[in-house]
């Protein structure tokens, strides 16, 4: 079974730009969370997404967005890069059915760089 | 407010001495409480879960709604068990909540 996958593994961008990340679940997982991960606040949960729909979201400003398509792959985009957002953003999947929405299954995540 | 407290950012044992990572949760309804667990090199995964009260790797926990506590522990640490865990709350089972992490790190 395939693991979670997420491209781009590298990027560098510029304030101002905006960027596109993307995951693709496990197949068969139909929830898709994603976190930003960075040496001072850790693991900040960012979305999660079911079935095409958001469930759930953090403390994280408009020009974070996310989206899931039919086939459960999930794009997170943000918008006007700020210095602050340079971290490691995170995708898991999960089947998103109790009891199992807590087990969670990690890409290796997506390194965003501002400059 | 929801939150998960790991108070120890890093913790150094000795091959074969016991360990104990700490994590404190804030939560209103019942908590469902995790560890993971992300080796180097390798993506953050599950280690264990409070419901199903199992031990992996020689790890157990076990969820004191007094005190409000999920504790990892294992009585004898072994050098492969050195990586970074981290606590985590389902919080109305649609996001998990992680606490900030502790690196342990087991020397021989």
């Amino acid at each position: 079974k395939a693991g979670v996958t997420q491209t781009p593994r590298y990027l560098i961008k510029t304030r101002g730009q905006q960027v596109t990340l993307s995951c693709s679940p496990i197949s068969g997982h139909r929830s898709v969370s994603w976190y930003q991960q960075t040496p001072g606040q850790g693991l900040q949960f960012l979305f999660e997404y079911f079935s095409e729909t958001q469930r759930n979201k953090g403390n994280f400003p408009g020009r974070f967005s996310g989206r899931q398509f039919s086939n459960s792959r999930s794009e997170m985009n943000v918008s006007t890069l700020e210095l602050g957002d340079s971290a490691l953003y995170l995708c898991a999947s999960s089947s998103g059915l109790a009891p199992n929405t807590g087990e969670l299954f990690f890409g290796e995540g997506s390194r965003l760089t501002v400059l | 407010a929801q939150r998960v407290t790991q108070p120890e950012k890093l913790l150094s044992v000795f091959k074969g001495a016991p360990v104990e990572l700490k994590c404190n949760y804030s939560y209103s309804g019942s908590p469902e409480l995790f560890w993971y667990v992300q080796y180097s090199r390798q993506r953050l995964q599950l280690l264990l879960r409070h419901i199903s009260r199992e031990s992996i790797k020689g790890f157990t926990a076990d969820l004191n709604k007094g005190e409000t506590s999920f504790h990892l522990k294992k009585p004898f640490a072994q050098e492969e068990d050195s990586a970074m865990y981290y606590c985590a709350l389902n919080q109305a089972g649609t996001a998990l909540i992680f606490g900030k992490g502790t690196t342990l790190s087991v020397s021989s």
